[in-house]
């Protein structure tokens, strides 16, 4: 089945600096990846998501890239703000009618230091 | 529109003791879907559905059952509860198995003592 690691375990940043957060996946017939962002005593919350038929997506400070030869993916935060502290989880799901797991990354602990 | 509601919110079992988390949505999503947070092991999953009355197991079953009789409801049964599922459990819903995001109900912190 599939397998999704993710590093860093965490990660702490100065304030407008920004973060990189990186996942593999094995199953190579997955196509569908998320990111969910969990604020402390919070439920996870999806933040964006990306699809194998495009390489890179963007929405506003935050950026998604997908390389699928390599079955690598990746979260970018620009101009970090303090909002941005939470626990980011990456995750891959091949999408069919029959199967539909999401499996989730062990996450990144992110802080913004001011 | 109150989205994935889960109850409890709070639970201590002892050991041996049974019980069921409820998971409800009114959104009338075909996929909900179990996973329990450990620190450090992210979210595993546990049980999924991808309509009524189609249940499928996920990383972590053993100790767990559930159903799905409505396309709203997707209770958790622990059918005999050891520490080792000390844990907080989360209730997600998606609108169906290939479309849109994953909705999480607000979580449910389950001590086994």
């Amino acid at each position: 089945g599939e397998n999704v690691e993710q590093h860093p375990s965490t990660l702490s940043v100065q304030e407008g600096d920004s973060a990189v957060i990186k996942c593999t996946y094995s199953d190579s017939a997955s196509n569908y990846f998320p990111w969910y962002k969990q604020e402390l005593g919070k439920r996870p919350q999806l933040i964006i998501d990306i699809r194998s038929n495009v390489g890179e997506k963007k929405d506003q400070r935050i950026a998604v890239t997908l390389n699928k030869t390599a079955k690598h993916f990746s979260l970018h935060i620009t101009e970090t703000q303090p909002e941005d502290s939470a626990v980011y989880f990456c995750a891959a799901s091949v999408i069919n009618s029959s199967a539909s797991k999401i499996i989730f990354g062990s996450g990144t602990r992110l802080s913004i230091r001011p | 529109n109150a989205g994935v509601t889960q109850t409890p919110k709070f639970q201590v079992l002892k050991t041996g003791q049974s019980m069921t988390l409820q998971c409800a949505q009114d959104m009338n999503h075909e996929y909900m879907s179990w996973y329990r947070q450990d620190p450090g092991m992210g979210l595993r999953l546990i049980h999924y559905s991808v309509g009524a009355g189609i249940t499928d197991q996920g990383e972590v079953p053993n100790g767990y059952n559930v159903s799905r009789s409505t396309t709203e409801d997707f209770p958790l049964r622990l059918l005999s509860a050891a520490p080792s599922q000390t844990s907080v459990y989360f209730c997600a819903s998606r609108r169906t198995p290939g479309q849109g995001g994953m909705f999480f109900g607000q979580g449910t912190r389950l001590t086994v003592v």
